[in-house]
């Protein structure tokens, strides 16, 4: 198992309401992404950091921001949740010093807003 | 622009058999390929990869991938499968001549449910 750490693993709230999901790895990886996976389906990369204050969006848009701050913590945040957000969001991290680089991922958190 | 298929949602095998996962895959240039593997409510965990040279990969857990240039499949296969080998499994393919940001994505297949019989 990689050393990558989601918080939490689950969250039930109301719509409105601000959220942040925390994401961590003790690896020293430059790289790190955030994907949202519907139930038995297909990843889609939604945020992705090259670095220390490096964010891009990904193929599938989110109304969710990212910060990258530190190297080890990669935060999602949804200042207004919605049940369209509902989904399981993975973390994942990779050294990122050349393209073959396999990535890493942490457990995820399922998120649901009713 | 890169993609991968997995023709199969659902693979069932009889624990002892023989199981192959099917991926095909679609780069501009050679792949670098990806196996991963999701067990219910679990991240996902990574089992193999092809780069370059023998075309055939060892990974985790007795499992190993045939890399086919000319039929454009990576298939993931065991020799015998057991119960617990029941999950969810991904291919994931990145184009190594994608250049600036996009050259580290991964773009992943739909996934293939594998049920093992006991």
């Amino acid at each position: 198992e990689a050393d990558i750490y989601q918080t939490p693993r689950y969250l039930v709230i109301g719509t409105g309401k601000k959220i942040t999901l925390e994401c961590s790895q003790t690896m020293g990886h430059d790289k790190m992404y955030w994907y949202q996976q519907d139930p038995g389906m297909e990843l889609h990369l939604i945020h992705y950091s090259y670095g220390v204050n490096s964010t891009e969006k990904g193929d599938l848009s989110s109304e969710s921001t990212v910060s990258r701050i530190r190297t080890e913590h990669f935060p999602l945040t949804l200042e207004s949740a919605r049940p369209s957000h509902t989904s399981q969001y993975l973390c994942a991290s990779s050294e990122g010093h050349w393209t073959a680089d396999t990535q890493y991922f942490g457990p995820g958190t399922r998120l649901t807003v009713l | 622009a890169q993609s991968v298929a997995q023709p199969e949602d659902q693979v069932n095998v009889a624990e002892g058999n023989p199981l192959t996962v099917k991926c095909t895959y679609s780069v501009s240039g050679n792949p670098y390929l990806f196996w991963y593997v999701q067990y219910p409510n679990r991240g996902l965990q990574f089992l193999l990869k092809y780069i370059t040279g023998d075309n055939l990969v060892k990974g985790s857990y007795g499992f190993e991938a045939e890399f086919n240039k000319s039929q454009t499949s990576f298939h993931l296969k065991k020799p015998s499968a057991l119960v617990s080998d029941s999950a969810l499994y991904f291919c994931a393919v990145r184009d190594p001549l994608s250049v600036g940001a996009g050259s580290y994505q991964l773009t992943f297949g739909k996934g293939t449910k594998l049920s093992v019989i006991p």
